[in-house]
């Protein structure tokens, strides 16, 4: 059952080095967003993008940087990984028919940045 | 700006209890849509129910109603007869608009619930 998917699950790096989270959908939606989630914060929106080469900033988008060369896929990158963004990162989709339109999330991607 | 307001920590109920988790809102778009989403212990988020806010009657879904008053700001999830897996934590979640920068949603910062046996 294709859908939406994120790799990797797990991954711990450390400060200052790139990393790149994956995200994928099959579904050829057209919104892909990119949340972290933080106790006592819910889910922010980092980035989201519209459509492929169509990307916007969110709440929280300083240290990170997203790519949208084909719409199935929605790459998240942190340039120069802080301790701040240890978090777990969810990749989302959804259509654009109407306000009722869910977003579908992937099982997300737990960093830990030493 | 959109805000979601949960003021629920955490909560507690008794297997077999009806709970009502609440949600308060605020936006100034005329149109808008409520949305409830479950993350269990293994940290997935499930979708459980969506409000919007022209509709007429309030939503359900199962176990899972929606009390939506439009005037308060408010859309408490209301679960009737818990059940164990139901334990989780909950966001309650909006939609402003169709505008591009607006299609994703404010999260509250959710309700652990808690179902004992």
């Amino acid at each position: 059952d294709a859908g939406i998917t994120q790799s990797p699950r797990y991954k711990i790096t450390e400060t200052g080095r790139q990393v790149t989270l994956m995200c994928h959908q099959t579904w050829s939606h057209s919104y892909m967003f990119w949340y972290r989630q933080d106790l006592g914060h819910g889910l922010r929106l980092i980035y989201y993008s519209a459509a492929a080469d169509i990307t916007d900033k969110g709440e929280v988008p300083d240290g990170y940087v997203v790519s949208r060369s084909k719409t199935e896929n929605f790459p998240l990158t942190l340039e120069s990984a802080t301790r701040s963004q240890t978090s777990v990162y969810f990749c989302a989709s959804s259509g654009n028919r109407g306000t009722n339109e869910k977003l579908f999330f992937g099982s997300g991607t737990q960093l830990s940045v030493l | 700006a959109q805000k979601i307001t949960q003021t629920q920590p955490g909560m507690f109920v008794q297997e077999k209890e009806a709970v009502t988790l609440d949600c308060t809102y605020d936006t100034s778009d005329p149109s808008y849509g409520l949305f409830w989403y479950k993350q269990p212990s293994s940290g997935e988020m499930i979708f459980l129910i969506y409000q919007g806010s022209y509709d007429q009657q309030n939503a359900t879904e199962g176990r899972y109603s929606l009390n939506f008053q439009k005037a308060r700001k408010s859309a408490n999830l209301v679960i009737s007869a818990s059940q164990l897996g139901d334990s989780a934590m909950y966001f309650c979640a909006m939609r402003g608009g169709m505008d591009t920068g607006r299609r994703a949603l404010t999260f509250g910062s959710g309700t652990r619930l808690q179902v004992q046996p």
